[in-house]
């Protein structure tokens, strides 16, 4: 079965470190979606791509967050400067066009920031 | 806007138990529905969907119909085993375009022996 790739799958690092996440599409999917989860707030949308083109990033942190497409195949969030709030758990799911398509989840990306 | 409400958790039931887990939906249009499962150290995993209304959608022994009189899509399964314990979270998609998906707040199901 085709899945979602994400690295590492845990990550652990100092407050102010830049953190990247990195994830691989399944082939063929064109929507690329960022999650975070946590425990406080459950599972939280930070952003989503669709044909590598960002369509919302409304739930991100402007500030320190950024997402980018280089290429068909990764998909990158990054974090800088990282906070001790931003340890949780993250996830890239991709899927194809059409509401009656579901996504596919990475298993995520670990993250806790000391 | 669009949302999906679940029922208060968590569930603690017995092996070979009964399980429903309620879930309702507020959209605009017509949602195609979705039931994703996420076990210990997991991302989530589809379980099961519906795209029209008097769909069941059904997977592993677990069913659920879109009920769109009711804007209601339970999660049913006769018989749970120790392994379904896990994170389960109902979803809805309206956005035909990105697949985007609105997720309720999951419920965690443990199930003993």
């Amino acid at each position: 079965d085709a899945r979602v790739t994400q690295t590492p799958r845990h990550k652990v690092t100092e407050m102010g470190q830049e953190v990247t996440m990195r994830c691989q599409p399944i082939l063929g999917h064109n929507t690329v979606f960022w999650y975070r989860q946590t425990m406080m707030q459950g599972l939280e949308l930070l952003a989503y791509f669709r044909n590598r083109a960002p369509l919302d990033d409304s739930g991100m942190p402007k500030d320190r967050f950024s997402a980018e497409m280089p290429d068909a195949t990764l998909a990158t969030l990054k974090i800088q400067p990282s906070e001790p709030r931003d340890s949780a758990v993250y996830f890239c799911a991709s899927g194809s066009e059409g509401r009656a398509k579901a996504q596919h989840f990475g298993d995520g990306t670990r993250l806790s920031i000391l | 806007g669009d949302s999906v409400t679940q029922m208060e958790g968590p569930v603690t039931l017995s092996e070979e138990a009964f399980l429903t887990i309620n879930c309702t939906y507020t959209a605009t249009g017509y949602p195609s529905l979705f039931w994703y499962v996420q076990y210990p150290g997991e991302g989530l995993q589809l379980l099961l969907k519906a795209t029209k209304a008097d769909d069941k959608g059904s997977n592993k022994g677990f069913e659920a119909t879109y009920r769109k009189e009711t804007t209601s899509f339970h999660l049913e399964k006769g018989s749970v085993q120790v392994s379904d314990s896990a994170v389960y979270f109902c979803a809805l998609s309206e956005d035909g375009a990105n697949s985007k998906l609105t997720f309720g707040k999951g419920i965690t199901l443990s199930v003993r022996p």
